[in-house]
């Protein structure tokens, strides 16, 4: 199947600071990704989806200022967390898919702790 | 507003028992539906994609669509302590839609 790797997996950084994510497809191309957002005992929510070469496209409520969303390849998506607070202290997971494909594949996700 | 319904749980079963876990979704013109399992901490991992009516086996695991009632169903067959997880319902529109998720139902198999 698919690879999807994310990285880091583990983050803690002080309050004010950024933390970038890096999402990675090792073995395919993908033209489309989605970052997700999950809190605890929560589902994921969908924060913005990306297609390869353009601006991603946001979902109601989510700074488009604050999330940072580059998809400069067909094979490497990041989201960067500008002025981070406790508050986007969360599980971040990205999802990739190939044009051809009805099947996305997530990455590992990234816990982010903001102190 | 799109949205796919899950019952929470959490859903208890015995060791070598079915499984049947249950979601509905509000969009009519849904084409893919999707089942994910989630542990705790992890990212979620697909277990099955069905995209027409009826059922679709892998395994010990069944998938159930009926287009008509808006209804998808995920039944694990000889259920093992290690299915224990969180069970992600998700549905999507055609084309480069996003899906969208149920909240999930966590399920609990008692050995």
């Amino acid at each position: 199947g698919a690879v999807v790797s994310q990285h880091p997996s583990r983050v803690i950084c002080k309050s004010g600071t950024s933390v970038k994510i890096e999402c990675r497809s090792l073995d395919f191309q993908a033209t489309t990704m989605f970052w997700y957002r999950q809190f605890p005992k929560q589902s994921l929510m969908l924060m913005a989806t990306s297609n390869e070469g353009s601006k991603a496209t946001y979902e109601q409520g989510v700074e488009k200022d604050k999330f940072l969303i580059n998809h400069a390849s067909l094979t490497l998506s990041t989201l960067t967390v500008t002025s981070a607070h406790p508050e986007d202290s969360s599980f971040y997971i990205c999802s990739a898919r190939s044009k051809q494909a009805t099947e996305a594949f997530f990455g590992q996700g990234t816990r982010l702790t903001v102190v | 507003q799109k949205e796919v319904e899950q019952n929470s749980g959490p859903l208890s079963v015995p060791e070598g028992a079915i499984a049947s876990l249950n979601c509905t979704y509000s969009d009519r013109v849904s084409q893919s539906f999707f089942w994910y399992r989630q542990y705790s901490g992890k990212s979620p991992e697909l277990i099955m994609s069905i995209y027409s009516n009826g059922d679709k086996e892998d395994g010990r695991f069944t998938a159930q669509l009926n287009k008509a009632s808006q209804y998808v169903s995920l039944l694990i067959r000889d259920s093992q302590p290690s299915d224990s997880a969180t069970y992600l319902c998700a549905a999507r529109m055609s084309g480069n839609t996003p899906l969208v998720f149920g909240k999930g139902t966590r399920l609990s198999v008692i050995a």
